[in-house]
């Protein structure tokens, strides 16, 4: 079984809307972490946001912020105002307590202008 | 220069020979990790290390080896390359294993 799954493998959302993208992960283990990351057409991997397990509220970066459901096991990444400059490969990724980290298969999201 | 680098960036080799890649991080990270990329698959990782002389296996650890005896390199091994190989290979290193993984900018690599 997956431990990370992103169902939708493309989106495309007009510029200076709000994107949410999808992550649900499969876990029993109490203490784990949460990672979203993008990669642009360039191939470098940039993280852009972490949430524990433990955390009580929601992480933000920025535009970034993810929509932490423990209950639900989804861990979903909303981007505030899209830019043309957030078109990209976007990966969630798990680590759990024995330190491995496992990512999902990515969303390609596309922003239209 | 600081930050995270890999060598060579591409790389083409035949089936049967023996790949070394390359992975220096300069921030003194104490865990560093590997990772191929290929479509459909995303990112599955290799090996990982928590500090130098420890090291252990991900989730695709086959065929590959690796070694950790300075902090700051991490290189990947190869032994016997098979074209189920090919692939983006990824290094990233973190501070600790919940902060930020920083990524080098891969290296691609062709088995023929």
């Amino acid at each position: 079984a997956q431990k990370i799954t992103q169902t939708q493998p493309g989106m495309f959302v007009q510029e200076k809307e709000a994107v949410t993208l999808d992550c649900t992960y499969d876990t029993s283990d109490p203490s784990y972490g949460l990672f979203w990351y993008k990669q642009p057409s360039s191939g470098e991997m940039i993280f852009l946001i972490y949430q524990g397990s433990y955390d009580q509220q929601n992480a933000t970066e920025g535009r970034y912020s993810l929509n932490f459901q423990k209950a639900r096991k989804s861990a979903n990444l909303v981007i505030s105002a899209s830019q043309l400059g957030d078109s990209a490969m976007y990966f969630c990724a798990m680590r759990e307590s024995d330190d491995k980290i496992i990512f999902g298969k990515g969303t390609r999201l596309h922003i239209l202008p | 220069d600081a930050g995270i680098t890999q060598s060579p960036r591409y790389k083409i080799t035949e089936t049967g020979r023996q790949v070394t890649l390359m992975c220096h991080q300069t921030w003194s990270h104490s865990y560093m990790f590997w990772y191929r990329q290929d479509l459909g698959h995303g990112l599955r990782l290799i090996y990982y290390s928590a500090a130098a002389d420890i090291t252990d296996k991900g989730e695709v650890p086959d065929g590959y080896v690796v070694s950790r005896s300075k902090t700051e390199n991490f290189p990947l091994t190869l032994e016997s390359a098979t074209r189920s190989q090919t692939s983006v290979y990824f290094c990233a290193s973190s501070e600790f294993i919940s902060l930020t993984q920083y990524f080098g900018p891969g290296t691609r690599l062709t088995v023929l």
